[in-house]
């Protein structure tokens, strides 16, 4: 059964940059069947897909956060991350990462695992 | 970007009942759409895949229709555990987007 666990810090200052990892257990990061995500939810409102991590290196990102956000991952170590650059507190969220699967019998991608989620306030 | 729209916003039920939440899509997403039950303080849980795939461990209880815009997540017999948030998500096209989320309350 795979687990995902979020860190990272839950304050950051407005203006910085936001960086959480994802670690993966109980699976290996280069399935290919699977995509590595980020998701947010804002209190008391909907999801947002953030982007995108590939084990081929490959990244995806939502067009409206793109020019400040950077998904990357380590394979190697399991991980991956997300950093988002020049953060106000339009982006006070819980942060999930979560596992995109899709296969040949089912090529529709769907989110089957998820984190507990990571609340990053923004305020100084 | 697709838009996802669910109805209603809130949905006010008992024990026992059967319930239906629509979620149309902006253009057509063929059968790549998804339905997650989201309790408070939790991380959503995946109900349905492929608009009407159960997901492994799901009860049957929980069902998934429709193609193209328009889509249905039903529930039959209520159970306590039910009373959740429900998201619809499409993954046709990236971005992927979700509906604003459907609260089902205990009348």
């Amino acid at each position: 059964q795979v687990q995902l666990q979020e860190s990272g810090p839950g304050l950051v200052q407005p203006s910085e940059t936001l960086s959480l990892t994802c670690t993966v257990s109980g699976g290996s990061m280069r399935n290919s069947n699977y995509y590595w995500d980020w998701i947010r939810q804002p209190p008391g409102k909907g999801l947002e897909w953030i982007g995108s991590f590939y084990h081929s290196g490959s990244s995806y990102y939502t067009p409206s956060l793109k020019s400040r956000l950077t998904i990357s991952g380590d394979t190697s170590k399991n991980q991956f991350s997300l950093n988002l650059s020049s953060m106000t507190a339009a982006d006070t969220a819980i942060y999930y990462c979560a596992r995109s699967h899709r296969n040949v019998a089912a090529p529709q991608p769907r989110f089957d695992s998820w984190g507990q989620g990571s609340l990053v306030t923004v305020s100084s | 970007d697709i838009q996802m729209t669910q109805s209603p916003s809130s949905l006010s039920a008992s024990v026992g009942d059967r319930v239906t939440i629509t979620c149309r899509a902006s253009q057509s997403v063929t059968n790549y759409l998804s339905w997650y039950q989201q309790r408070p303080g939790k991380a959503p849980k995946l109900l349905i895949y492929a608009a009407s795939t159960l997901q492994s461990g799901i009860p049957s209880r929980f069902s998934g229709g429709g193609s193209g815009t328009d889509f249905t997540l039903t529930i039959t017999s209520l159970q306590l555990e039910d009373f959740a948030t429900y998201h619809c998500q499409q993954s046709y096209s990236v971005p992927y987007t979700f509906g604003q989320g459907t609260r089902l309350e205990i009348k």
